[in-house]
C-alpha cells in the first residue's frame, strides 16, 4: 500500500506571494492533518480535515487555509507569505476520524526569500 | 490543555548500550500517547502507542514504552541501541475525537560506534 505522498517537495516562494501545497492520504483514509514544523517552535498541528470538513484548528492565522477533497486528497495554502512561514510542512493521514494512528509523509519544504 | 515536556534535548549513546528517551505529558483525561521518530530530511515513522490496556507497550524497531500515570510519564526504552538508530525522536499526546497531536520538542539521539 502506498504510504502519504505530498508534493511538490521543495519549495521556494518570495515573500508576499501565496503558495498551494498538496497531500494525498494512504488509499483507505479518510482524516488528513497539517503540521508546521520548524527549528523555533517544533512541531505545530495546523488543521484536520475529515470527509472535506475542517473538524480541528491549531492556533495559526486566517492565511492559512486548507481543503478536502471527496478523494480525501487535501490541499492546504498560505497567502502573502511572510519569512516566518519558512518551515517543513507534514500531512499526515489516518482511517478515522476519532484519535488514530497518523502515517505522515516526507513533507514540503518551504523556503520563503 | 495538553502539552509534552522532553526534557533531553540531545542525548549520546553507544552502540550496544541501553538507551531511555524521557517524556512527561500533560492532559486531563486518559491521553492517547505515541512515539515517532524522525530521520533527517524524512517525514515522522510511528515506533509505537498507548491508548488503553497494558502499560507496557511494544514498537517496531525493538522499541517499547511505558505508561506510568501516576507519574505522567511515557518513557521510551531500548535494550540495545545500533548505529541506524541515531535520529530525533518525538513524545506526542492526542485526545479523543480529534486527529491533532501535540508534541514534545524532540531528543535528539546520537549513536557512537
Amino acid at each position: 500500500k502506498a504510504g502519504v505522498t505530498q508534493t511538490p517537495r521543495y519549495l521556494i516562494k518570495t515573500r508576499g506571494q501565496q503558495v498551494t501545497l498538496s497531500c494525498s492520504p494512504i488509499s483507505g483514509h479518510r482524516s488528513v492533518s497539517w503540521y508546521q514544523q520548524t527549528p523555533g517552535q517544533g512541531l505545530q498541528f495546523l488543521f484536520e480535515y475529515f470527509s472535506e470538513t475542517q473538524r480541528n484548528k491549531g492556533n495559526f492565522p486566517g492565511r492559512f487555509s486548507g481543503r478536502q477533497f471527496s478523494n480525501s486528497r487535501s490541499e492546504m495554502n498560505v497567502s502573502t507569505l511572510e519569512l516566518g512561514d519558512s518551515a517543513l510542512y507534514l500531512c499526515a493521514s489516518s482511517r478515522q476520524g476519532t484519535i488514530d494512528e497518523q502515517y505522515f509523509g516526507p513533507g514540503t519544504r518551504l523556503t520563503v526569500t | 490543555a495538553q502539552s509534552v515536556t522532553q526534557p533531553d534535548i540531545h542525548i549520546t549513546v553507544s552502540e550496544g548500550a541501553s538507551l531511555e528517551l524521557r517524556c512527561n505529558y500533560s492532559y486531563g483525561a486518559t491521553p492517547y500517547l505515541f512515539w515517532y521518530v524522525q530521520s533527517p530530511g524524512q517525514g515522522l515513522q510511528l515506533l509505537l502507542k498507548y491508548f488503553s490496556g497494558d502499560t507496557l507497550v511494544q514498537g517496531i524497531k525493538g522499541f517499547e514504552a511505558e505508561f506510568k500515570r501516576s507519574q505522567s510519564s511515557f518513557n521510551l526504552r531500548k535494550p540495545s541501541v545500533h548505529w541506524s538508530d541515531a535520529a530525533e525522536y518525538f513524545c506526542a499526546v492526542g485526545k479523543t475525537g480529534a486527529n491533532n497531536l501535540f508534541f514534545g520538542t524532540g531528543t535528539r539521539l546520537t549513536v557512537i560506534p
